[in-house]
């Protein structure tokens, strides 16, 4: 089953705009991790934000993370076209590296 | 290239048949995990080595499925008398033993069609 769960399920959006996409997760958690994925491609490591931290920032994306709300969201400032890809987040269960989880994921489109 | 390699990129066979699928990993990442994603959702876990070590498998890892990492470098995941539910994208991650909960690097994957 999924542990996270991205909203909204697709965003499309035009270059230069900002993109949010929204992550829900269920269990406690060491720290949560963003993945992309280019269509027909593996997934690529965007930025991990750990427990105890509450925002996180790397060149145009933001991270943050709330555990009271066990939530995070992925803001991606002046898109570009390039950006078009699925966006995952991810959870590991607290003290296991054995199994990451994903999400359904949010499927980002942006408009030249 | 020091990435994570899977091959082959496609394989379309009739249902019924076994595949077997190869993934090298990035040179001495400990870690290899196999997951599975089909059109529109996110990957699902499989199954994780660590080294040679099978340590978990999912549920949704059928008697049909059979994964091995011998030696604990390269690792393979055989399919039998596959199954047109069978069809997706199975991608292979690793990562580096030492650090807990370190991110995964992932291979292109193998898009498997069964006929």
């Amino acid at each position: 089953s999924q542990q996270g769960e991205e909203d909204p399920q697709a965003l499309s959006i035009q270059e230069g705009e900002n993109a949010t996409m929204n992550c829900s997760y269920k269990t406690s958690i060491n720290n949560l991790q963003w993945y992309r994925q280019n269509s027909g491609r593996g997934l690529v490591h965007l930025i991990l934000i750990r427990s105890n931290e509450r925002e996180k920032h790397s060149g145009r994306l933001r991270v943050t993370l709330d555990t009271s709300k066990k939530s995070s969201s992925l803001l991606i400032t002046a898109s570009r076209a390039a950006d078009t890809a699925s966006y995952f987040c991810a959870t590991w269960n607290s003290g296991s590296a054995r199994q990451l989880t994903f999400g359904s994921g949010t499927q980002l489109t942006v408009l030249p | 290239d020091t990435g994570v390699s899977q091959n082959p990129r496609h394989k379309i066979t009739k249902r019924g048949q076994n595949v077997t699928f190869r993934c090298d990993p990035i040179s001495e990442h400990n870690r290899l995990y196999w997951y599975r994603q089909t059109l529109g959702q996110g990957p699902e876990f499989l199954t994780y080595f660590q080294n040679e070590a099978q340590l978990e498998k999912s549920r949704l890892l059928s008697d049909r499925f059979s994964a091995e990492r011998p030696k604990g470098s390269f690792s393979t995941l055989e399919i039998q008398r596959t199954e047109q539910g069978d069809s997706a994208m199975y991608l292979c991650a690793s990562s580096p033993g030492g650090a807990v909960n370190s991110p995964l690097h992932f291979g292109n994957g193998t898009r498997l069609t069964v006929t």
